[in-house]
């Protein structure tokens, strides 16, 4: 079974400062890639998605991700962090087309000290 | 547009006690799912539906169940509450798409429960 991988439960940035999330995922192929946002006591919103092509990706408040095929890796970036990205993070994957089930890691929560 | 509903917000439960969960979503869309989520577990899948219908289950679906009657609502029954039952659960729906192509899955605003 795919399995989802956020080996930082916890991170702490400074305003401005860069930040970078990592993702690990295990599967035989390539799974469809995601990143949500889950900010305190909101519903899930999707950041960006991988499904194949250029394995750099742009999604919404500035933020990246990369796909390294090789690392089995799905990392989310953003170059300088707004006291308002203050949220928890989830990577999850699914199967492929036809199918819907996402398998998530357990979330990264980010802390950005002003 | 409302996307996706869900009510009650808050509910309290005694062990033994039922309730049903709902969800509803107002964009057509074919598929619809239960996720609970635990602190330090991220979410994980109870149920799944992909029509009226039409469900199947997911990674935890002891203690819950579901119908789908109709394509706008998916409600979550609990018949028999019980303390490990207390969680977040977040309603998500999307369109079914090609077997080449995905859509993205929109979720509720949750529902937090609490069983005694």
């Amino acid at each position: 079974a795919q399995s989802v991988t956020q080996p930082d439960i916890h991170i702490t940035v400074s305003e401005g400062a860069s930040l970078e999330l990592r993702c690990n995922y295990s599967y035989g192929a390539t799974p469809y890639l995601f990143w949500y946002v889950q900010s305190p006591g909101q519903g899930l919103q999707l950041l960006l998605k991988y499904f194949s092509g250029d394995t750099l990706v742009q999604g919404i408040k500035g933020f990246e991700a990369e796909f390294k095929r090789s690392q089995s890796s799905f990392n989310l970036r953003k170059p300088s962090v707004h006291w308002s990205d203050a949220a928890e993070y989830f990577c999850a994957v699914a199967l492929g087309a036809g199918s819907y089930q996402l398998t998530f890691g357990k979330g990264t929560k980010l802390s950005v000290i002003p | 547009n409302a996307g996706v509903t869900q009510t009650p917000k808050f509910q309290v439960l005694k062990t033994g006690q039922s309730m049903t969960l709902q969800c509803a979503q107002d964009m057509n869309h074919e598929y619809m799912s239960w996720y609970r989520q635990d602190p330090g577990m991220g979410l994980r899948l109870i149920h799944y539906s992909v029509g009226a219908g039409i469900t199947d289950q997911g990674e935890v679906p002891n203690g819950y169940n579901v119908s789908r009657s109709t394509t706008e609502d998916f409600p979550l029954r609990l018949l028999s509450a019980a303390p490990s039952q207390t969680s977040v659960y977040f309603c998500a729906s999307s369109r079914l798409a090609g077997q080449s192509s995905y859509n993205e899955q929109f979720f509720g605003p949750g529902t937090r429960l609490t069983v005694l």
